[in-house]
């Protein structure tokens, strides 16, 4: 069966473009997550989806974050005007629905570099 | 302060080896505990979870003290496949509210 796939693996931008991220769960899965994680540190909540709704969004780091799911299904985490320190891995995770503290499964992740 | 906080290591170990390591949480309301292994620029898995009665999978075995909010990684007669980044990792487990929050890892390498 399919696990979390993400695309693309890689992306290069230039400080002040415009990315967009997408997460495609595991079917079925009704939580979904995105976490940024620096080199060096461990994965860093940044928001987190039920169905299309979007239950917690405390962890994006300033308004040129957005994210959204609105078929609940497929997820896309954009970046206005990138900058440098938004270089990071992009991870994104499903998890089964309704159950509190379940695992939750990540995707490759995004690496983005902004120069 | 951090939420969750771990040695980053490096701990370099020699093959056979048991290696332990630790983690401290602030949160008094995290209920669900995890240990994640995450492999040079891969995502993070799921090793195992962390129950307070303590739980072992083979070679591993954790330990959950809630009283003072700690958590132990145990891995015995270390292999050369077990050279990664071990995440500790919490989460309130209430019903939307299951983000997990990550310590920064601790590296491991076991080394022939």
């Amino acid at each position: 069966g399919a696990g979390v796939s993400q695309s693309p693996r890689y992306k290069v931008a230039k400080r002040g473009q415009d990315v967009a991220l997408r997460c495609d769960p595991i079917s079925g899965h009704v939580s979904l997550f995105w976490y940024q994680q620096a080199l060096g540190q461990g994965p860093e909540f940044l928001t987190y989806f039920q169905n299309e709704a979007q239950l917690d969004k405390s962890g994006l780091p300033s308004d040129r974050f957005f994210a959204e799911r609105p078929e609940g299904s497929v997820s896309t985490l954009k970046i206005q005007r990138t900058q440098q320190e938004d270089s990071a891995v992009y991870l994104c995770a499903s998890s089964s629905p309704g159950l509190a503290g379940s695992k939750q499964y990540f995707g490759p992740g995004t690496r983005l570099t902004v120069t | 302060r951090k939420e969750v906080e771990q040695d980053p290591g490096p701990f370099n170990v020699p093959e056979g080896a048991t290696v332990a390591f630790n983690c401290t949480y602030s949160n008094s309301a995290s209920q669900s505990f995890f240990w994640y292994r995450q492999d040079c620029r891969k995502e993070p898995k799921l090793l195992m979870s962390v129950y307070s009665s303590g739980n072992e999978d083979g070679r591993f075995t954790a330990q959950l003290n809630r009283a003072s909010q700690y958590i132990s990684l145990l891995i015995r007669d270390s292999k050369l496949s077990d050279s990664a980044t071990y995440l500790c990792v919490v989460n309130q487990g209430n019903f939307g509210n299951e983000k997990l929050t990550f310590g920064t890892g601790t590296r491991l390498t076991i080394i022939p």
